[in-house]
Parts: C-alpha cells; structure tokens; sequence
C-alpha cells in the first residue's frame, strides 16, 4: 500500500467553482502535513501546512481528519491561476515525507 | 537570497557515465533531501541527510551516492547512469518542524 494516495484528476472545473480534493495516508503516526502546488515542470511549491484544527488561508481550506487519516484541499472560487498539480505531503519515520502522486486541476473560462 | 539552488538544471549522459549534482542552501537549514519525479508520478525520496556529515537512504536509493560535507551543500552522485535513471531530480531543505524548500529542479536524460 502506498503511504499517501490522492486521485490524480483531471479535475476540469469552470472559474468560480468549488472544488475539493482528498489525499488519504496509512502511518497513524504522522504529524505533519502539507499542501504544495506544483505548475508544469516546476518546482513544488507549499501552499498551506495542515492543522489539526482546520485552518484557512484566503481561498484556500485545509482540513486533518486522523480518525480516517484524510486531508483534504477547498479551493472556492476558482480562478485560472489555480490551474495546477496539487500534492499531498505527509511525514514519515525518521524525518522522512511521503508525496503522493498529485492531483491535477484545470480551471476553464 | 538565493534560497535552495540546484547545479545544473539541464545534463545529458551516456549510458555509463558518472556525474554529481550540486544542492547548494543558504537559509542554514539542518535537513536536506534529494528526490525524483517521473512522469505522472509524485516526488519519491532517494537519500537524506539530517546534519552535517550524515545520509540516510530514502525509497529508492540504488543507484546513487550522496554526500554531506558542509552544511549547505548536499551532492547527488549517479556512478553509472542508467537510462532509467532519467528523471528531473529536486533538492529539498528545511529546519525544524518546518515545511521543505524546493530548488528548481536538474533535467536529466540518460541515453
């Protein structure tokens, strides 16, 4: 079983819509927990950390749930620039993270 | 400030031939990593390192070497490049509890 797994996509979504992605992860014992955006063969890039409690940042809505160890991604209101790759980072043992494989969104006008 | 900064971004290798890529970062950061990313695929770790003078090998290590001499710099070494080691390979740093920091990536194509 991988260590995190998210759907790769594509999600094709029009501008102004919501639109939600999950990413699930199998070491009960992670602590830490990412959202990066990764453009076309660019870097990734972080978007937001994930807190246990839930956090927001503009658009943008980050949630932890370790009983069924998900996190998940609110993007509202989407514009072009949110077309992306977005992947899912959580840590491991010994310092190590985990990506998963990422999930692709195209926002359309 | 240059943050994390990968030499060199582009390189074609025969098949057989050696190379090291330079991670280089300026933010005194105690942890380092080095990934791949292959088409349609997430970033997979290959070594680590938590400080100065230690590696750890990541999910896919065979195939390279690393090194961790000086704080800043965390190189990748490819001893007889295979073709499927074509891939754009990432640096990574970070410190604390705190997220990772990307270099901009190395292409690399092995023929």
């Amino acid at each position: 079983r991988k260590e995190v797994e998210q759907d790769p996509g594509p999600f094709n979504v029009p501008e102004g819509a919501t639109v939600a992605f999950n990413c699930t992860y199998s070491n009960s014992a992670s602590q830490s927990f990412f959202w990066y955006r990764q453009d076309c063969r660019k870097e990734p890039k972080l978007l937001m950390s994930v807190y246990s409690s839930g956090n927001e940042d503009g658009r943008f809505t980050a949630q932890l749930n370790r009983a069924s160890q998900y996190i998940s991604l609110l993007i509202r209101d989407s514009k072009l620039s949110d077309s992306a790759t977005y992947l899912c980072v959580v840590n491991g043992n010994f310092n190590k993270f985990y990506f998963g494989s990422g999930t692709k969104l195209n926002v359309k006008p | 400030n240059a943050g994390v900064t990968q030499t060199p971004k582009f390189r074609v290798l025969k098949t057989g031939q050696s190379m090291t890529l330079l991670c280089a970062q300026d933010m005194n950061h105690e942890y380092m990593y080095w990934y791949r990313q292959d088409p349609g695929m997430g970033l997979r770790l290959i070594h680590y390192s938590v400080g100065e003078g230690t590696t750890a090998k990541g999910e896919v290590p065979d195939g390279y070497n690393v090194s961790r001499l000086k704080k800043q710099n965390f190189l990748l070494g490819l001893e007889s490049a295979a073709p499927s080691q074509t891939s754009v390979y990432f640096c990574a740093s970070r410190t604390g509890d705190r997220p990772q920091h990307f270099g901009d990536g190395t292409r690399l194509s092995i023929l």
